[in-house]
C-alpha cells in the first residue's frame, strides 16, 4: 500500500516569495493533517481536514498561510508570503475514520529554508 | 486537549531496557495515549496506543497505572537504530479524525 506523498521534499525561497506544499493521503483516508516542524521542536497541528472541510485550523496563521482539499483527496498548503521564521519541515499525514487506534500516517515533510 | 510531559533526553545502550515515562495530568476520559517515533528526516512514526493496563506488540510495551495520569513506554533490548525521538501523545479519536498535541519529545541515544 503506498504511503503519503509529499512534494517537493525540499524548497529553498527568499522572504517575500510564495511557495506551495502538495499532499497525496493514503487512499480512502478521510482525514488529512499539515503540521510545522521547527528544527528540535515537535510537530504543530496546522491544519485539519475531514473529506472537504476543515476540522480544526485554529493554529493556521491565516494572513500568510492557506490550505485547501478539493475532493476530499489531495491537498495544496500555501504560503505567501513567506517570513524567515516559516524555514521548518512542513509533514502531511492521513487518517482513516473508524480506524481502532486513531493511528496518524505521515509523509516524509516537505523542508523549506526561508532566506 | 491534555498536555504531555516527558524527559528532554536519554542516553542507553545496546541491548538494554528503556523506559520513557510519560506525565499527563490532565487527561480525559475519553483520551487515548499514543507514542510516536520519529527519525530524523522522516515523518513520525506510529509505535503503540493504549487506554489502559499494559499494552503490548512486536516493538514495545505500553504501561498505563490505574490513574491514567502518566504512561511508560518500553523498549525491549534496543539497538544503536532506535536512537530517535519519542513522542507521547494523548487525545481522543471520533469524528473528524484524532485531535491531539504534538510535545518536544523525547531524544533516545543508543550507544555501542
Amino acid at each position: 500500500e503506498a504511503g503519503v506523498a509529499q512534494s517537493p521534499r525540499y524548497k529553498i525561497i527568499e522572504k517575500r516569495q510564495s511557495v506551495a506544499f502538495w499532499c497525496n493521503p493514503i487512499s480512502g483516508h478521510a482525514t488529512l493533517y499539515w503540521y510545522q516542524q521547527i528544527l528540535g521542536q515537535g510537530p504543530k497541528l496546522l491544519i485539519q481536514f475531514q473529506n472537504n472541510g476543515v476540522v480544526d485550523d485554529s493554529q493556521l496563521p491565516k494572513d500568510r498561510f492557506s490550505a485547501e482539499r478539493l475532493k476530499g483527496v489531495d491537498s495544496t498548503l500555501k504560503i505567501q508570503p513567506a517570513k524567515l521564521e516559516d524555514s521548518a519541515v512542513y509533514l502531511c499525514a492521513s487518517s482513516q475514520e473508524g480506524l481502532a487506534t486513531g493511528e496518524l500516517f505521515f509523509g516524509e515533510g516537505s523542508r523549506l529554508t526561508v532566506l | 486537549l491534555a498536555k504531555t510531559t516527558q524527559p528532554i533526553s536519554m542516553d542507553s545502550y545496546e541491548g538494554q531496557e528503556v523506559n520513557i515515562t510519560c506525565s499527563h495530568n490532565n487527561i480525559a476520559t475519553n483520551d487515548y495515549i499514543t507514542w510516536y517515533q520519529q527519525f530524523p528526516s522522516q515523518g513520525p512514526r506510529f509505535i503503540i496506543q493504549g487506554y489502559k493496563t499494559k499494552v503490548t506488540n512486536e516493538v514495545a510495551s505500553l504501561f498505563i497505572p490505574a490513574d491514567r495520569k502518566s504512561s511508560t513506554l518500553s523498549l525491549p533490548r534496543v539497538s544503536l537504530s532506535d536512537t530517535a525521538v519519542y513522542y507521547c501523545l494523548v487525545g481522543d479519536f471520533n469524528t473528524g479524525g484524532f485531535k491531539t498535541i504534538f510535545g518536544a519529545g523525547t531524544r533516545l541515544f543508543v550507544k555501542a
